[in-house]
């Protein structure tokens, strides 16, 4: 089955650049999406095919893809970023849809 | 604005049944699909499955296959996800998400406020 790899933490200091990885076979091929999820509450949509920003997230977040990995940086990460953040991949098929295993971000 | 609300929090006993809800509202509810995903406590994501309101279309992962049942009423934009037979391990929380196609890909935004499932004897 397909697999989407991520470390389980990172943290940063506020102010520096916080980058999260997400590792899988099929990245090459398939765009990439991040969630951010605080404790207790829903995700929330932060970059969409690999460095797609929505409206409403703030600049500081952006993504990349450089072969099998993607990675998000928040640029001069603040308190607020902390939270769990997903990455996710499917197919337009929808035959398979895969989150990775999510990092914990710490900014202290 | 674009909204998914979830029903409330349930408390069941193993073997029972229930059937939690997603009302989508600020947009063509059968133009898009909707996924269920589960958080089991202290977890990541998992999607369950998907639902196209449209024409009910309904895919599973396959660990849920069998499972759950996922549903959709268009007449009324909602979305279903139940249980026949609950267990313990169905202890969860659960989204309803919408899902974005695109370039041959899916995405999930927005996301319902989430229902949290407890099965205890």
């Amino acid at each position: 089955s397909y697999e989407l790899t991520q470390p389980p933490s990172v943290s940063v200091s506020p102010g520096q650049t916080a980058r999260i990885t997400c590792s899988g076979d099929a990245l090459p091929k398939l765009y990439a999406h991040w969630y951010q999820q605080k404790p207790g509450q829903a995700p929330v949509m932060v970059i969409y095919k690999h460095s797609e920003r929505p409206l409403g997230i703030p600049e500081r977040f952006s993504g990349s893809s450089s072969g099998t990995t993607v990675t998000l940086t928040i640029s001069g990460a603040q308190a607020e970023d902390e939270a769990d953040y997903y990455c996710q991949s499917a197919d337009s098929s929808g035959a398979y849809w895969v989150f990775g295993g999510g990092t914990r971000l710490t900014v202290l | 604005e674009v909204q998914l609300v979830q029903s409330e929090a349930e408390v069941r006993k193993p073997g029972e049944s229930l059937k939690i809800s997603c009302k989508g509202s600020g947009y063509s509810f059968t133009s898009y699909w909707i996924a269920w995903v589960r958080q089991m406590p202290g977890k990541g994501l998992e999607c369950m499955g998907i639902i196209f309101p449209g024409d009910s279309d309904t895919r599973y992962s396959p660990s849920f296959e069998g499972q759950v049942t996922i549903s959709a009423d268009k007449s009324i934009s909602t979305a279903y996800l139940q249980w026949s037979s609950l267990k313990a391990s169905d202890t969860a929380m659960y989204y309803c998400a919408r899902q974005r196609v695109l370039d041959e890909t899916r995405w999930f935004d927005p996301w319902g406020q989430g229902t949290l499932v407890t099965v205890s004897s």
